[in-house]
């Protein structure tokens, strides 16, 4: 499974665009990046997902270089209510739950928006 | 739709006392999971299911079991409670290839 590294907290203010990096430098040819979010006293959920290039929703945007190592969400013009922990994961979304598809979620980047 | 329901929100316990998490998932989906939350842990994977009947051990399965008799409902159950299994514990489950569905989490209390 390949291990990620993201920051452990940013701080940004109200109608900026937040950028948070992942690195996944041992990612494999199946795997695909996906990103939650998780409030306080909730659990995750699920923003985002890519396998390269770019990808965008309604929440958010996601830029996947053409190594993959490395990810990075994007939040447009971000307000008070997206303050909170950021996951990124990589896996083979496509064998969730055998053993080569469990998702494991590191301590996440904490995101604090300020008015 | 309901989602994921986990039952109960809230509970403490004594040392010693034995318990079993509900995780009941609306949405036909083949594989469910048990994770716990500590602060400042992240999210650590106890036990998994791929499909009724099915279950496997995840990163902390000590202390923990689990069942899966049907398949929207995932059971963890706690044999006797140690002040070390104090955590949020959270249920999710997913079709294949997409994001997990998370439900709102178990907060338990062991004293």
């Amino acid at each position: 499974l390949a291990k990620t590294t993201q920051p452990i907290s940013m701080d940004s203010y109200e109608g900026q665009e937040v950028n948070i990096t992942c690195s996944h430098n041992n990612i494999a040819t199946n795997d695909y990046i996906t990103w939650y979010q998780q409030f306080p006293s909730q659990g995750p959920r699920f923003i985002i997902q890519g396998y390269k290039t770019k990808v965008t929703n309604e929440v958010a945007s996601l830029f996947i270089p053409a190594d993959r190592k490395s990810s990075t969400l994007s939040l447009p013009r971000v307000s008070l209510s997206d303050t909170a922990v950021y996951y990124c994961l990589v896996g083979d979304s496509l064998n969730y739950g055998g053993s080569q598809g469990n998702l494991i979620f590191g301590k996440g980047t904490k995101l604090s928006v300020k008015p | 739709n309901a989602g994921v329901t986990q039952t109960p929100k809230f509970r403490v316990l004594k040392t010693g006392q034995s318990m079993t998490l509900l995780c009941a998932q609306d949405m036909n989906h083949e594989y469910m999971y048990w994770y716990r939350q500590d602060p400042g842990m992240g999210l650590r994977l106890i036990h998994y299911s791929v499909g009724e009947g099915t279950t496997a051990k995840g990163e902390v399965p000590d202390g923990y079991n689990v069942s899966r008799l049907k398949k929207q409902n995932f059971l963890l159950g706690l044999e006797s409670a140690a002040p070390s299994q104090t955590s949020v514990y959270f249920c999710a489950s997913t079709p294949p290839g997409v994001g997990y569905t998370f439900g709102s989490g178990t907060r338990l209390t062991v004293v």
